[in-house]
């Protein structure tokens, strides 16, 4: 079974400029969520998609912000780049809300994209 | 707000020896915990984790026990070998039907866990 994956590797921008990062889940996972990684720092949450639509956000700006497509593959777009936005962008995914109870489903991380702006 | 304290940053051990790492948390309504071990340049993987049903969970040299009263979880390795070295990251979320605090996972800062042969 394939596991989440992540494109670009790497991505370098300019202070200013936008960057799409994507993600695929792992097939039957309906849940994708993006996590922000700066150097030496822990994971911090930053959106949760799940059929289509936003379901929780974190404490970030709105110049950070994506979408999930009907494949449930999704895309994180950052504008106006700034330089504490360098950092590994980790996407995790999961068997999300349709048919499931309460129980908080196990979430499973991409190998990130690493983000570096000039 | 939602925190989640994690001791020590960083932890030495000869192998062989036992690690402990202890993770606090602050939303008495967190109800699934679980355990990622970090290589260098490599994705987190979960290694264990642990409901508030039960208070303890071992798989072969790791465990992981949960005291809710106290709200804190700690992960246990045993018999640590070389190739246990990477940053282990605890993490906390709580499950709410349709809200804002459905699976979001709190994460800790992070131990960085050197095993010396």
């Amino acid at each position: 079974e394939a596991g989440v994956t992540q494109s670009p590797t790497h991505l370098i921008k300019t202070r200013g400029q936008q960057a799409t990062l994507r993600c695929s889940p792992i097939s039957g996972h309906t849940s994708v969520y993006w996590y922000q990684q700066a150097l030496g720092l822990g994971l911090q949450f930053l959106l949760w998609y799940d059929e289509g639509e936003e379901r929780n956000r974190g404490n970030f700006p709105p110049r950070f912000s994506g979408r999930q497509f009907p494949n449930y593959s999704s895309e994180l777009n950052v504008n106006a780049l700034e330089l504490e936005d360098s950092a590994l962008y980790l996407c995790a995914s999961s068997l999300g809300l349709a048919g499931h109870s309460l129980i908080t489903d196990t979430q499973y991380f991409g190998p990130g994209t690493r983000l570096t702006v000039l | 707000g939602e925190n989640v304290e994690q001791h020590p940053s960083t932890l030495s051990v000869q192998e062989g020896d036992s690690a402990v790492i202890k993770c606090t948390y602050s939303d008495s309504a967190s109800n699934y915990f679980p355990w990622y071990k970090q290589e260098l340049g490599k994705r987190p993987q979960l290694i264990i984790d642990i409901r508030s049903n039960v208070g303890e969970k071992k798989d072969q040299r790791i465990a992981v026990t949960l005291n809710k009263t106290a709200k804190h979880f700690s992960l246990h390795i045993t018999e640590t070998q070389p190739e246990d070295s990477a940053v282990y990251f605890c993490a906390a979320s709580k499950s709410e039907e349709f809200s804002g605090g459905y699976n979001k996972l709190i994460f800790g800062a992070g131990t960085r866990l050197a095993v010396h042969p």
